[in-house]
């Protein structure tokens, strides 16, 4: 079974704080993805990657940075918590779309992060 | 961009009841993926059932099933004989070969399941 484990469930910080939330994937996926997920908005993708060291904005990358040194290990960096980065934050992975092939993606347990 | 539109923020049914969770999509795409997530409360997210485009007949995975129409854009997930374990928001999610490496998802539907 696929598994993506994230570094905290649950996290508090001080505004201006810099915050690492870590993903890893033991499954040799191209693609990890960081989502924020707030109540009546679903989830919106802040980063994904799909290979080492690439990356590609998302639909909300203000404030955040990534990084990608391992395939397997995935990065999310708030360089200046403010109180708005409130939220929970979903790490997923995938394979690279092959026709024909499942594509699903698998999710982390999700890091449930408030800063004060 | 892909958007994926979940109309029914809140939906409950009665223990044993069948619901029917609606999602439509807005693509151009005529290969990709349809997928509903399930994400109980404080708990992991996980699939409940995909659906490849090119395939015409309904997926389905033991009490779930999808009624999965191309033309009008529409692939809702049914739930027969509700469970307490059932209780969840649902996520409808997309995948398309053009845009291969992004996942489209919905607002989600919080499932309430009356015992």
């Amino acid at each position: 079974d696929v598994k993506v484990t994230q570094s905290s469930r649950y996290l508090v910080k001080r505004t201006g704080e810099k915050v690492f939330l870590e993903c890893v994937q033991d499954m040799d996926h191209e693609n990890m993805f960081w989502y924020r997920q707030d109540p009546g908005l679903g989830l919106r993708l802040i980063y994904f990657s799909y290979d080492v060291k690439m990356k590609e904005k998302g639909d909300i990358p203000e404030g955040y940075s990534v990084s990608r040194e391992k395939k397997e290990r995935f990065s999310l960096i708030l360089e200046s918590a403010s109180t708005n980065q409130t939220s929970m934050y979903l790490c997923a992975s995938s394979l690279g779309w092959v026709a024909g092939v499942y594509n699903e993606q698998f999710f982390g347990p999700g890091t449930r992060l408030t800063v004060l | 961009a892909q958007t994926v539109t979940q109309s029914q923020p809140e939906m409950s049914v009665q223990e044993a009841e069948t619901v029917t969770l609606s999602c439509t999509y807005d693509t151009s795409e005529s290969d990709y993926y349809l997928f509903w997530y399930k994400q109980p409360p404080s708990r992991q997210m996980i699939l409940v059932i995909r659906q490849e485009a090119y395939k015409q007949q309904n997926a389905t995975e033991n009490r779930f099933s999808v009624n999965f129409q191309k033309a009008a854009k529409s692939f809702s997930l049914k739930i027969s004989d509700s469970q307490l374990g059932d209780a969840a928001m649902y996520f409808c999610a997309y995948r398309g070969a053009n845009t291969g490496n992004q996942f489209y998802f919905g607002t989600g539907t919080s499932l309430t399941v009356i015992p």
